[in-house]
């Protein structure tokens, strides 16, 4: 499958691929943590989320992975298709407060 | 599908005009949320609510206020638009502070 490194603005894969993408986030006392998928002309739509307990989440052909000793989060999607061509972007929550995002990826796939 | 609307979801208008841009949620959430997101940029998060009468700044200074009178309705305001204002505003709303948050279509705001 295709990764990048910490924070690559685009990623481009081929149908069927696995996709992997990362986010550094800033606040170690950040406590939870969500992927969402934004598509043109749309708001965000929410993917996985985890909390800082957990170091794995599944979903549905997703995988959200966290490392808190390197504040690392990653988004990996299996068997990636064309619809999910989008630009995703992770987001970090102290507690008591609201989502701070990061920089977005834009996910391109051909088929 | 979230239950959360925004409107206008394009309005173009004059420098200098008032405008308002309407978000409502039919799910009871008590924490809503504004967020400004410039083309194939990442969302800054201008304004938050935890419940009705409560209001806060985001991280992100913005001229614009909000307001929050009933649950449902989180409408922002800018008193005087200015073309720095050109942007899209991304409403959403949330049952906790550590459960994911439902977006809006967005408002994309032109100022000419």
């Amino acid at each position: 499958g295709e990764s990048v490194g910490l924070h690559l603005p685009t990623l481009s894969v081929q149908e069927g691929d696995n996709s992997i993408i990362n986010c550094a986030y800033s606040n170690s006392a950040s406590d939870y943590f969500i992927w969402y998928k934004q598509e043109s002309g749309k708001g965000p739509q929410f993917i996985i989320d985890i909390r800082s307990n957990m170091d794995k989440r599944q979903g549905q052909r997703v995988t959200v992975l966290l490392n808190k000793t390197v504040k690392h989060l990653s988004l990996q999607i299996a068997a990636t298709q064309p619809g999910d061509s989008a630009v995703y972007f992770c987001a970090e929550k102290k507690a008591g407060t609201a989502l701070i995002f990061g920089k977005g990826t834009t996910l391109s796939v051909s088929s | 599908e979230a239950d959360i609307y925004q409107t206008p979801r394009y309005l173009v208008i004059g420098t200098g005009k008032k405008i308002t841009l309407e978000c409502s949620q039919t799910m009871g959430h008590d924490k809503m949320y504004w967020y400004q997101q410039d083309p194939g940029m990442e969302l800054h998060l201008i304004h938050y609510s935890y419940g009705v009468n409560s209001t806060e700044k985001g991280d992100l200074s913005s001229e614009s206020t909000v307001s929050r009178i009933r649950t449902e309705h989180f409408p922002l305001t800018l008193e005087s638009a200015r073309p720095s204002h050109t942007s899209q505003y991304l409403c959403a709303s949330s049952r906790d502070t550590n459960t994911e948050a439902f977006f809006g279509q967005g408002t994309r705001l032109t100022v000419v």
